[in-house]
């Protein structure tokens, strides 16, 4: 069964600083990737994702992610930290072309310090 | 044009109430999903309707719950005789099938604001 897996509950990263949030899978075929962010009160909101093409993909907001599949992961990044960047994020995958493949991590909390 | 809404947006019940929340997907999506996020917890997978075919109810956590669509729209998820720990924001998303014509936004999805429940 596929899996996703964000090994940290909590990032901290001052302002300015390059910040990563990690993310894991397990998937048996080729996996659609997706980052997605909530913001304090406010719903869900796609980031970016990867589904074929180049391992780099860059997304909303100044962020990026780089799918690697020898090590099954796709990091989250973004070079310049900004204090609204705070938030809860989630790496999520989908296995093939069915709607019920689709899991999500259990979220990472970024705090931006400034 | 109008995203995934969510109705009610907040709602506190008894326990041993019923209570339907209601989901309106992004016109043309044929997929849709419910999910529940307990408080400082990730997103739990409660149920994906996908066109006519049969739901998939693998996530419903206990026969208290159901959910129904009709067609391609609304959706209502149902929980019966709440529990407190049905206390959570469930989240509704919708999303544009593979093969649709919307390639740009293939597979990702699109959620609603959720509506937060709090059960006494």
């Amino acid at each position: 069964a596929q899996s996703v897996a964000q090994p940290e509950d909590q990032v901290n990263v001052a302002e300015g600083n390059p910040l990563t949030v990690k993310c894991t899978y397990s998937v048996s075929g080729n996996p659609y990737l997706f980052w997605y962010v909530q913001y304090p009160n406010r719903g869900l909101q796609f980031l970016l994702k990867y589904i074929t093409g180049d391992n780099l993909v860059k997304g909303s907001y100044g962020f990026e992610a780089e799918f690697n599949k020898s090590q099954t992961s796709f990091h989250l990044k973004k070079p310049s930290a900004l204090v609204s960047d705070s938030a809860l994020y989630f790496c999520a995958v989908r296995v093939g072309n069915y709607g019920q493949n689709f899991v999500f991590g259990p979220g990472t909390r970024l705090s931006v310090l400034p | 044009g109008a995203g995934v809404s969510q109705s009610p947006s907040n709602k506190v019940t008894e326990k041993g109430k019923d209570v339907e929340l209601r989901c309106d997907p992004i016109s043309g999506h044929t997929a849709l999903y419910w999910y529940r996020q307990r408080l400082g917890q990730g997103l739990e997978f409660l149920i994906y309707f996908q066109g006519n075919s049969a739901p998939d109810k693998s996530g419903l956590p206990s026969d208290r719950f159901s959910a129904e669509r009709t067609g391609e729209s609304v959706s209502t998820l149902t929980i019966q005789r709440t529990q407190q720990e049905d206390s959570a924001v469930y989240l509704c998303a919708s999303s544009q099938t593979p093969g649709g014509r919307t390639s740009a936004i293939h597979n990702e999805q699109f959620f609603g604001p959720g509506t937060r429940l709090t059960v006494l």
